[in-house]
Parts: structure tokens; C-alpha cells; sequence
């Protein structure tokens, strides 16, 4: 059973660039949400899709936006990049948009802006 | 408001028990996760609780009580790789978002 896969692992940017993170959620999940986690701190909620929308956003600008396709896979969009995004972003799956649902979390993709 | 404090860090010897713990203040309670966190790689799912009471899973139990604010985390027989952060979460009261602590960093020594 595969569980929540993210891509690219590792990626490199530059301030302004743009840049789309995927994420396959655990089988039989159907809610995605995404996690911005800066080091040393915990995760940040960015935003929550379920049946194909956003349902729950964190405190993020718009620059952040997100998709979630017919299959449950996501992805995750940051526009006009800044040095602060560097980050190792998050994907979380669980089987149903509930508070107290178990969330299983992919490896992560590490992006540095310089 | 939501808000979740942990101790930054914690050191414990190999084969020790140490205790982490969480406080939490939030306006409704859907439970409390704690997850462990090894250095760049992405949180594993340690525990769940909902209910007051310490729960036991093997050499990690959590405990909780709703009407203090707090859980901790106890560790038993520790080995050198349970050296890892550990995060606890709680769900915001009506929406589906974790609110996470910054998590506690274990340091094992030998």
C-alpha cells in the first residue's frame, strides 16, 4: 500500500519564479491538506482540499494556491516567490475532512529561494 | 485564541523514560495528536487522544486531560533512535486545520 508521495523532493528557485509541488495522497484518502514548515518550527497549515475544493485556508496570501484532481492528487502553486518561502512543504492525506481525522504526511519537497 | 506550548528541547539518557509535555488552550477540543519528527523528514503519526486518560502503545503513551489543557508524551527505554522532535496538534474547534506546537527536540545521549 503506497503511502502519500510528494515531488520534486529537493528544488531551487529564484525570488519571483514560480513553482508547483505534487502530492498523491495515502490509498483510499480523499482529502489533502498542505503544510508550509519553516526549520525548527512546527508546520504551518496552508490549505485543505476535499472533492476537489478548498475547504479550510490558513493564513496565506493568494500567491499560494492549490488544485485537487479527480483522483485525489493535489498540487500545490506559489507565484512571485520570496526568500521567505523557503520552507520544506507538507502533504497530508486522511480518509475524510474530519477535526479529529489522523493525517499521514508525505516525505516533504525542500525549496530554497535565493 | 489557539495556542500550543512545548518545551524546546529536552535531553534524556539511552534506556531512560522521559516525559514531554503539551498545554494547550483552545475554544473547542477535537482531540490532541502527537507525532514524531526526525530531523528532515516529514512527521509519523505517534498518537491519538480524545478522551482523558493516559493511553499505552508499546514503549510511547499519551495522556490527557481536557479540563487542565495538557498531554504529555512518555517514552520508555529509550534508544539512541528516538532522537527526533515531537510535535503535539490539536484540530481548531469547528474547521479541519491542525494547530501544531513547535515541537520538543529529544536529544539521547548514551
Amino acid at each position: 500500500d503506497a503511502g502519500v508521495t510528494q515531488s520534486p523532493t529537493h528544488l531551487i528557485k529564484t525570488r519571483g519564479q514560480q513553482v508547483t509541488l505534487r502530492c498523491s495522497p495515502k490509498s483510499g484518502h480523499d482529502t489533502v491538506s498542505w503544510y508550509q514548515q519553516a526549520l525548527g518550527q512546527g508546520p504551518q497549515f496552508i490549505f485543505q482540499y476535499y472533492e476537489e475544493e478548498e475547504r479550510q485556508r490558513g493564513n496565506f496570501p493568494d500567491r499560494f494556491s492549490g488544485h485537487q484532481f479527480p483522483n485525489y492528487s493535489s498540487e500545490l502553486n506559489v507565484n512571485a516567490l520570496l526568500l521567505g518561502d523557503s520552507a520544506l512543504y507538507l502533504c497530508a492525506s486522511s480518509s475524510l475532512a474530519r477535526a479529529g481525522d489522523t493525517q499521514y504526511f508525505g516525505p516533504g519537497t525542500r525549496l530554497t529561494v535565493l | 485564541g489557539q495556542n500550543i506550548d512545548q518545551p524546546t528541547e529536552m535531553t534524556a539518557t539511552e534506556g531512560a523514560i522521559v516525559q514531554i509535555n503539551c498545554t494547550y488552550q483552545t475554544s473547542g477540543f477535537n482531540g490532541l495528536f502527537w507525532y514524531q519528527q526526525h530531523a528532515g523528514e516529514a512527521p509519523t503519526f505517534l498518537s491519538y487522544n480524545v478522551l482523558d486518560g493516559l493511553e499505552e502503545k508499546g514503549r510511547f503513551s499519551s495522556f490527557l486531560s481536557r479540563s487542565k489543557g495538557y498531554s504529555y508524551l512518555l517514552l520508555k527505554e529509550l534508544q539512541m533512535k528516538d532522537s527526533a522532535s515531537y510535535l503535539c496538534a490539536v484540530p481548531m474547534d469547528s474547521n479541519y486545520q491542525l494547530i501544531w506546537g513547535a515541537g520538543t527536540k529529544l536529544i539521547i545521549k548514551p
